[in-house]
């Protein structure tokens, strides 16, 4: 079964917008990670939280997580067409992911 | 520091024949993992190996799919045979070993095509 959980399936925004995404997971968390996967490629790591932390900064990327929802969100700010991805979380322990969020950034 | 390693990028073969990819992770990463993406969907875990012993193997269709890790380094992933459902980009990723705020480094995955 699939642990990772991100919703929304598919963002189409602006570039210079925001991007929101949001994570479920089942499992009693450890740490929590958001990776990044362009097309026909592999997927790379982008933010790693740890259980304890609420929120954590990278660039222009926020990470939130919520251990009483068994939540994360993934903020990228003032977006870039190269944002254009899909993106996935999931726990370190467990590295099982979900669908996915398709983000889509026009020019 | 090299990649994560994985041959062929591309096959193509046809139902009920025999497959098999190959995956070098990064020197020293003790956990190694196999994924299999189907088109549109997200990566579904189908082993995971700690050094040359598999932690966990719930998902691996073990009917047709094996997977070993010979001395705890390279790896193999094996289809026989393989059905029209096993078309989907067949992915490795490694961390090291134990610790949990480590990333994990993902190869770029080999596209198989079964016709």
């Amino acid at each position: 079964s699939q642990q990772g959980e991100e919703d929304p399936q598919a963002l189409s925004i602006q570039e210079g917008e925001n991007a929101t995404m949001n994570c479920s997971y089942k499992t009693s968390i450890n740490n929590l990670q958001w990776y990044r996967q362009n097309s026909g490629r592999g997927l790379v790591h982008l933010i790693l939280i740890r259980s304890n932390e609420r929120e954590k900064h990278s660039g222009r990327l926020r990470v939130t997580l919520d251990t009483s929802k068994k939540s994360s969100s993934l903020l990228i700010t003032a977006s870039r067409a190269a944002d254009t991805a899909s993106y996935f979380c999931a726990t370190v322990l467990d590295m099982r992911f979900g669908a996915g969020t398709r983000l889509t950034v026009k020019p | 520091e090299a990649g994560v390693a994985q041959s062929p990028r591309y096959k193509i073969i046809e139902k009920r024949q025999s497959v098999a990819f190959w995956c070098n992770p990064i020197s020293g990463h003790a956990t190694l993992y196999w994924y299999q993406q189907i088109l549109g969907q997200g990566p579904k875990l189908l082993i995971q190996f700690q050094n040359n012993g598999v932690v966990d193997d719930s998902q691996l269709p073990k009917d047709r799919f094996s997977a070993e890790r010979l001395k705890g380094v390279d790896s193999t992933l094996k289809i026989q045979p393989a059905k029209l459902e096993d078309s989907a980009v067949y992915l490795c990723a490694s961390r090291t070993a134990t610790a949990l705020n480590t990333e994990a480094f993902f190869g770029q995955g080999t596209r198989l095509t079964v016709v």
